[in-house]
């Protein structure tokens, strides 16, 4: 079963524009993280919050969580072409911590030069 | 180049073949994930082991599913009987959990993708 919804399911973008990725999950939470998967290809990890953090920086990546509300937010900002992938959130719900990430079903992301 | 490999890359198969997929982790990590995806989809949790023992199976591995990791290296997924709808990426990933919160990211390999014909 998928834990995390993410919305929009497609987002297509011109270069330089800002992108942004939304995230909600039904249980409470350890951590989240957001991967992005290009096509063909594995996934490869993007950034970690964790459940008493707020927001995270990393480059032109800002994530933000809010577990009031059970989201997060991707924000992507001056887009390049190279950033077409899907992105996906994944979360930490496990007993033990450092258990099984559950992924939600991700969100496209295209940018057009 | 995340430094987990996967193999074969490809496997294309009968249906009711048997077929096994090797995943070889980041050495130093002690915990190692399954996971498949179908396209348009996120991947979904099969299994995952801490060195060599088996903590958690999906309920989506049925019978003829089985996954091993002997010495706490290496690990192999076998499907028996393969049918149609198994047809999917396989995905295998590792990750050192810290000792201080358990949390770690995952490293995933490129995937196997199997086409049951």
């Amino acid at each position: 079963s998928q834990q995390g919804e993410e919305d929009p399911q497609a987002l297509s973008i011109q270069e330089g524009e800002n992108a942004t990725m939304n995230c909600s999950y039904k249980t409470s939470i350890n951590n989240l993280q957001w991967y992005r998967q290009n096509s063909g290809r594995g996934l490869v990890h993007l950034i970690l919050i964790r459940s008493n953090e707020r927001e995270k920086h990393s480059g032109r990546l800002r994530v933000t969580l809010d577990t009031s509300k059970k989201s997060s937010s991707l924000l992507i900002t001056a887009s390049r072409a190279a950033d077409t992938a899907s992105y996906f959130c994944a979360t930490d719900a496990s007993q033990n911590q450092g258990g099984k990430l559950i992924f939600g079903q991700g969100t496209e992301l295209s940018v057009k030069p | 180049d995340t430094g987990v490999s996967q193999d074969p890359r490809h496997k294309i198969t009968k249906r009711g073949q048997n077929v096994t997929f090797r995943c070889d982790p980041i050495s130093e990590h002690n915990r190692l994930y399954w996971y498949r995806q179908t396209l348009g989809q996120g991947p979904e949790f099969l299994t995952y082991f801490q060195n060599e023992a088996q903590l958690e199976k999906s309920r989506l591995l049925s019978d003829r599913f089985s996954a091993e990791r002997p010495k706490g290296s290496f690990s192999t997924l076998e499907i028996q009987r393969t049918e149609q709808g198994d047809s999917a990426m396989y995905l295998c990933a590792s990750s050192l959990v810290s000792l201080r919160d358990g949390t770690g990211e995952l490293f995933f390999g490129e995937g196997s993708r199997l086409t049951v014909l």
